[in-house]
């Protein structure tokens, strides 16, 4: 299995705020990476898919980028509704694995 | 517009069999390029991928899991049942039915959408 580590499991944060949050694969996985968005008592939300492309309705705020092992999740200015837990996902493999998850909590 | 919607017990007793139902609308599972799978996630836990099948019936089983599940699908009724033996109190999770996306080209596949979800408790 491929092995997916985000960093960091939570940060507090500031509506405005930049923030980023890291994914790294246990092995090389191209640009076979997606970003997820999941608010609590809800389903998870596609907002990145193959590292970079922002999913149809996803504020441009977002961005992702990285290959190979190495990936990034940025929000660029943090708004109120983005108070959420977010999971990278590698689809390099069709044994599709996530990371463990990162919740960005208001400071 | 694609709609998942989970349907299956809430509650199952250890070493019981669970037998889960998503029933879709707005695409065909007979249509080239479809797949549709399912994700558990304990409460408060991670993400965790468990199966998914092509529309040509093509099947992918997490390794971990996969000498219990079974997942098929009937596309007259728009259904894909997934079935989990021996169930544990460690499966405690709310089960999403997924549908998986793709892009033009086929080369990237993600999931979504997601259906709401089925929380799913293993207690004697």
């Amino acid at each position: 299995d491929i092995q997916m580590t985000q960093s960091p499991s939570s940060l507090s944060a500031s509506v405005g705020d930049r923030v980023t949050i890291t994914c790294r694969a246990s092995q090389s996985i191209s640009t076979y990476l997606n970003w997820y968005q999941q608010k609590p008592g809800k389903a998870p939300k596609v907002l990145i898919y193959a590292a970079s492309s922002l999913q149809s309705g996803v504020p441009s705020r977002f961005s992702g980028s990285g290959s190979g092992t190495d990936f990034t999740l940025t929000i660029s200015s943090l708004q109120p509704e983005d108070f959420a837990t977010y999971f990278c996902q590698q689809s390099y493999s069709t044994l599709w694995t996530f990371g463990q998850g990162t919740k960005v909590e208001m400071k | 517009q694609i709609t998942l919607k989970e349907s299956g017990p809430t509650l199952v007793k250890p070493t019981q069999t669970l037998t889960l139902t998503c029933t879709f609308s707005g695409f065909s599972l007979s249509t080239s390029g479809v797949g549709m799978g399912w994700i558990r996630q304990p409460p408060g836990k991670a993400l965790e991928w468990l199966a998914l099948i092509y529309w040509n019936d093509a099947k992918r089983y997490s390794p971990s899991l996969k000498s219990r599940l079974t997942i098929t699908k009937d596309t007259s009724k728009n259904q894909v049942v997934l079935t989990m033996t021996n169930m544990d109190p460690v499966d405690t999770a709310t089960y999403y039915c997924v549908h998986m996306g793709a892009s033009s080209t086929s080369l990237y596949n993600w999931f979504d959408p997601w259906g709401q979800g089925t929380l799913v408790t293993v207690s004697s």
